[in-house]
């Protein structure tokens, strides 16, 4: 099974602030690969998927990328309801379908 | 609005059993694979199963191959999970959700979540 890493574990960041989460995937899983985020006693929200392409309704201050089996999503100025935790999940090799560990940003 | 709402979840013995709903609305159920994902207390996301449109492809995490069964009425507009030899670690919520994509596979729809909860 593919393996996903996530970094870091947790973040303490500002409004304001640029932010950067790595994904990294232990094989090559070409742009298979989405980002959520979740708030504390809800459900997840799909971010970006397919690395780089926005959700609809999403803010466009979020954005993805790719670099190999690294992947990274971006949040350009923090705001006040982001403080969240954010998964990745690769679909290349499936089943099963593989979620990162999170990353809480606070 | 398109919308999932899950229940079914409860208190359960271990080696016991429940069965969990899903009942969607406001899209087209029949057009779309759909998925389990569960979260045990305080952890991540564990994808749990998923089924094809019409039911014919269903595939499972390991951990529960032989003791969940997906399945889904599609003229119900509902997605369900047998869930048997239920042990201590399968507690968590489980949710419900869409999956789209031909590659990326997302899910882009999800309920609020049921809760189950193993206990001796």
């Amino acid at each position: 099974d593919i393996q996903m890493t996530q970094s870091p574990p947790s973040l303490a960041a500002s409004v304001g602030d640029r932010v950067t989460i790595t994904c990294r995937a232990s094989q090559s899983i070409s742009t298979s690969l989405n980002w959520y985020q979740q708030k504390p006693g809800k459900a997840p929200k799909l971010l970006i998927y397919a690395a780089s392409s926005l959700q609809s309704g999403v803010p466009s201050r979020f954005s993805g990328s790719r670099s190999g089996t690294d992947f990274t999503l971006t949040i350009s100025s923090l705001q006040p309801e982001d403080f969240a935790t954010y998964y990745c999940q690769q679909s290349y090799s499936t089943p099963p379908l593989t979620f990162g560990p999170g990353t809480k940003v606070h | 609005e398109e919308q999932l709402v899950e229940s079914g979840g409860g208190l359960v013995q271990t080696g016991g059993s429940l069965r969990l709903s899903c009942v969607a609305s406001g899209f087209t159920f029949s057009s779309y694979w759909m998925t389990w994902v569960r979260q045990a207390p305080g952890k991540g996301l564990e994808w749990v199963a998923n089924i094809k449109q019409g039911g014919s492809e269903k595939y499972y995490v390991d951990s529960v191959k032989g003791r969940f069964t997906i399945s889904r009425d599609n003229p119900k507009n509902s997605l369900y999970l047998q869930m048997s030899s239920l042990r201590a670690e399968d507690s968590a919520v489980y949710y419900c959700a869409r999956q789209v994509g031909t590659y990326y596979y997302a899910m882009d729809v999800w309920g609020q979540g049921t809760t189950v909860t193993v206990s001796s």
